[in-house]
């Protein structure tokens, strides 16, 4: 079975600092990366996606992460957080079976808190 | 586009009774919907596959019998939460996979929060 590790569960920064989270995964086949995120009271949204293709992946927000195939990990990087980044981000994989993508396994999660 | 609801967004119930939460795709067609549960400030937990048409999948330690999904049509997915205890509150997640985005990307809804008194 796959599994997901995020290393930080609560992330404490002020605003323009430079933002890594930590996600790796277990699972020796082909896999899917995502991160997503979850604001306070809202429901969770795709922050950026890896499939194929470049291992750098831009995602929505000035977001970013590394697909390092030899480390089995997706880090999630943003050069200058800004408080409204204060929220919870998942770290998620699946893999490609039959007709689709399977469901997803989420890591625990980090709490990112965005100190004005 | 891929917008995806849920209903009710809040239900409290009685011990023992029943309670359906519906997941819908509002502008795509999904074959396979998944379930998740989200404790409190833990992460989502995958319940189960529900394809149109045919019986769900279910990970190893959901019970079935307690957790009944019926995935009636391309947009339509319920779950059955029965003889509800407290221990079932929880946060509730559909997602559903776009057939039409080569299967790859799921969408969430905004969740169901259950809370059994």
């Amino acid at each position: 079975a796959q599994s997901v590790s995020q290393h930080n569960h609560h992330v404490i920064l002020s605003e323009a600092a430079s933002l890594e989270l930590g996600c790796n995964y277990s699972y020796g086949g082909t896999v899917n990366l995502f991160w997503y995120v979850q604001y306070p009271g809202q429901h969770l949204q795709l922050l950026l996606k890896y499939f194929s293709g470049d291992p750098l992946v831009k995602g929505i927000k000035g977001f970013e992460a590394e697909f390092i195939k030899s480390k089995f990990s997706f880090n999630l990087r943003k050069p200058s957080v800004q408080w409204s980044d204060t929220a919870e981000y998942f770290c998620a994989v699946n893999k490609w079976s039959g007709g689709g993508a399977d469901g997803l396994t989420f890591g625990k999660g980090t709490h990112l808190i965005i100190q004005p | 586009g891929a917008v995806v609801s849920q209903h009710p967004s809040r239900v409290i119930c009685k011990s023992g009774t029943s309670v359906k939460i519906e997941c819908r795709s509002l502008d795509f067609q999904a074959t396979t919907m998944f379930w998740y549960r989200q404790f409190p400030k833990k992460s989502l937990m995958l319940m189960a596959t529900s394809n149109e048409g045919s019986k769900a999948t279910y990970e190893q330690g959901v019970e079935k019998d307690k957790f009944l999904i019926n995935h009636a049509s391309l947009t339509l997915s319920t779950l059955t939460v029965t003889s509800a205890h407290p221990e079932d509150s929880s946060f509730y997640i559909c997602s559903a996979r776009d057939l039409g985005q080569g299967a790859y990307e799921q969408y969430f809804g905004p969740g169901t929060r259950l809370t059994v008194t």
